[in-house]
């Protein structure tokens, strides 16, 4: 089974600020990976696919980058909707969901 | 626009059986590449995938708990129905249907671009 690795667990920022989320696939999974935002009380939402490739109506503030077992979430100019915990997933064997990343205001 | 809605019970006892139903509308689950898939969240924990049914109703299943999991799908209503036998405590979280767009068109396999609000099941004695 693919294991999926997000780090950091959490993260303290400030509105406006730039911030990386990485997750790491224990076996290579080409580009076969999504981000998601959760929020509690709510249901997750996609924000890239593809490893890269924005969902519609998602701000391109979001970017997403990677291959292979390494990727990444970038958000360019933090918001204050953006604080939430954000979910890597794998589409290349299960459907794994990394552990989460817990992103706080500073 | 693409809606689901999970339903099932609230409260369950251990060694019971949890049904849940989730009912959507705005695209057919028969159209290739088009899936229906369920995903829980135990309280403060990780997401998790636990099945899925594709347009040609291949079923796929999480293999730590495919054991206990029956997935069917009923297209003239439009629902999905999950069954999970032997329930726990551990069992106990939030349970989210979603619709999943498929990569290719003759794999299973994509990404969640549309999700349930999500149900809570309780299991408890």
């Amino acid at each position: 089974d693919i294991q999926m690795t997000q780090s950091p667990s959490s993260l303290s920022a400030s509105v406006g600020d730039r911030i990386t989320i990485t997750c790491r696939a224990s076996q290579g999974i080409a580009t076969y990976l999504s981000w998601y935002q959760k929020k509690p009380g709510s249901a997750p939402k996609l924000l890239i696919y593809g490893a890269s490739t924005l969902h519609s109506g998602v701000p391109s503030r979001f970017s997403g980058r990677g291959s292979g077992t390494d990727f990444a979430l970038t958000i360019s100019s933090l918001q204050p909707e953006d604080f939430a915990t954000y979910y890597c997933q794998e589409s290349y064997g299960f459907l794994t969901f990394g552990g989460g990343t817990k992103l706080e205001i500073k | 626009q693409v809606t689901l809605r999970e339903n099932g019970p609230a409260l369950l006892k251990p060694t019971q059986i949890l049904t849940l139903t989730c009912t959507f509308s705005g695209f057919s689950p028969n159209t290739r590449g088009m899936c229906v898939t369920w995903v829980r969240q135990p309280p403060g924990k990780a997401l998790e995938w636990l099945a899925l049914i594709d347009w040609g109703e291949g079923k796929f299943y999480n293999p730590s708990l495919m054991s206990r999991l029956t997935i069917s799908k009923d297209s003239s209503k439009n629902q999905v129905v999950l069954r999970m036998a032997n329930v726990d405590p551990a069992d106990t979280g939030t349970y989210f249907c979603a619709r999943v767009r498929t990569q290719t068109d003759y794999d299973w396999r994509g990404y969640l671009d549309s999700w349930g609000q999500g149900t809570l099941v309780t299991v408890s004695s």
